[in-house]
């Protein structure tokens, strides 16, 4: 069965900090994906990758970095975190660009205080 | 510039009754359409999927969803909700370019 694993599931920062989202797949899928889903705005694309060394920029990059350093993991990385950054993030892979299903793992809340 | 629109931020049935939800989209071809669900403090699930043919697709829990070009809407129906139904429904388009959601409907069903 297709597998998204994020990690942490729950994680409570300080303005300034440096976060990291980890993201891990079995579903061998080329496609990766970082969301964040606010009220009132459904998902937005950050960041995204089409496999391993690449990272594109998504919808709303800024603030927010992506390291694709192997097919299975996607990580997004906010250096300097912000209050505005407080959201719930996922990660989701697919096999096709923009075509296929998208699998999700269950979702990272980010609290930055 | 493509997207979708679900115009209900809010829909609440009875248990039992019919249901659907409604789904827009722009696009200046025929995008590939989904509809995703999310339980409480889960990730989004697919329940169904169009890519082409017949314009009525059956989900997974009794979902069906019909594609109309004419009026570029791609509705969600189902005959009779449950309890179990109720949860954060999205309409998703998609190209070989780009995946846009939709905001989103909550759907609460009342006992």
């Amino acid at each position: 069965e297709a597998a998204v694993t994020q990690s942490p599931r729950n994680k409570v920062a300080v303005t300034g900090g440096k976060v990291t989202l980890s993201c891990n797949q079995t579903n061998n899928h080329n496609n990766m994906y970082w969301y964040r889903q606010d009220t009132g705005h459904g998902l937005r694309l950050i960041h995204y990758s089409y496999g391993a060394g690449s990272t594109e920029k998504g919808d709303i990059p800024d603030g927010y970095k992506a390291s694709r350093p192997s097919q299975e993991n996607f990580s997004l990385i906010l250096e300097l975190a912000t209050p505005s950054q407080t959201s719930v993030y996922f990660c989701a892979s697919g096999s096709g660009r923009g075509t296929g299903q998208l699998y999700f793992g269950e979702g990272s809340k980010l609290t930055v205080l | 510039a493509q997207s979708v629109t679900q115009p209900d931020a809010r829909v609440t049935v009875s248990e039992g009754a019919s249901l659907q939800l409604r789904c827009k989209y722009s696009y200046s071809g025929t995008p590939y359409l989904f509809w995703y669900v999310q339980y409480p403090r889960q990730g989004l699930q697919l329940l169904l999927k169009y890519y082409s043919g017949d314009p009525v697709v059956q989900g997974v829990n009794g979902f069906e969803a019909e594609f109309s070009k004419s009026n570029s809407s791609f509705h969600l129906r189902k005959a009779s909700v449950h309890w179990s139904d109720s949860a954060v429904y999205f309409c998703v388009s998609s190209n070989t370019n780009k995946v846009v959601f939709g905001t989103g409907t909550r759907l609460q069903v009342l006992p």
